[in-house]
């Protein structure tokens, strides 16, 4: 069956510091999508980044960055230099195969609660 | 820009009342999908729309049903309201499994 798995409930920094948020997922397709999205206090889901099954190039995005290493099944999140902006929930996300392709089903993560400190 | 507008941000029902969430989409994506999203679980998914008049249930479809008559219109119906269906609630659009986008969610209060 389709998982995914933060094993980090809540993380703390100091601004500056760098971050990792982890992500594991479990999936029987060979052709799948994984998502990161970042959601602040406001609540909205805001995408940063996917990436499909047979792209493992890593990829950076000023101070974001992303390891995914299909061998342990894991998209991890760094933030290079972290800000109080940087605070919110971060959810990694894995989209499966429907019914005939037709349907496309976003499963999430619990999500990591990242706070950053002045 | 593709924009998926959920028609209350804040709403407060009584137990037992029926409660209509609407969702619309400007882009004509075929699939349409809610979430419900809680501290520590983060998003569930409740039922989701391929087509017009089309809907399938998701992982925690029970107290809930669905319409789409329209296929920019998503709504969710929650039959009964109870106080476990206290949440927020997130509707989401999208073409293909590439992009999906998200409307700012409704966050419900069943009292």
């Amino acid at each position: 069956a389709q998982k995914v798995t933060q094993a980090q409930t809540e993380i703390s920094v100091v601004e500056k510091e760098d971050v990792t948020l982890d992500c594991v997922y479990e999936t029987r397709d060979t052709t799948y999508y994984l998502f990161w999205y970042k959601q602040p206090p406001s609540g909205e889901l805001v995408f940063l980044i996917r990436r499909n099954s047979f792209d493992e190039q890593n990829e950076i995005s000023g101070r974001y960055s992303w390891n995914f290493q299909k061998s342990t099944s894991s998209f991890n999140f760094t933030i290079t230099a972290s800000q109080v902006v940087d605070s919110a929930v971060y959810f990694c996300a894995l989209s499966e195969e429907g019914y005939g392709g037709a349907t496309n089903k976003l499963i999430f993560g619990t999500g990591t609660l990242l706070a950053v400190q002045p | 820009d593709v924009k998926v507008t959920q028609s209350s941000r804040y709403l407060v029902k009584r137990t037992g009342e029926k409660v209509f969430l609407e969702c619309v989409q400007d882009m004509d994506h075929e699939n349409m999908f809610w979430y419900r999203q809680d501290p520590g679980l983060g998003l569930r998914l409740i039922y989701f729309s391929y087509d017009v008049k089309m809907k399938e249930k998701g992982d925690i479809p029970e107290g809930y049903s669905v319409s789409r008559e329209k296929k920019e219109r998503f709504s969710l119906i929650l039959e009964s309201a109870s106080t476990n269906q206290t949440s927020m609630y997130l509707c989401a659009s999208s073409p293909d499994r590439e992009g999906y986008t998200f409307g700012s969610g409704t966050r419900l209060t069943v009292v």
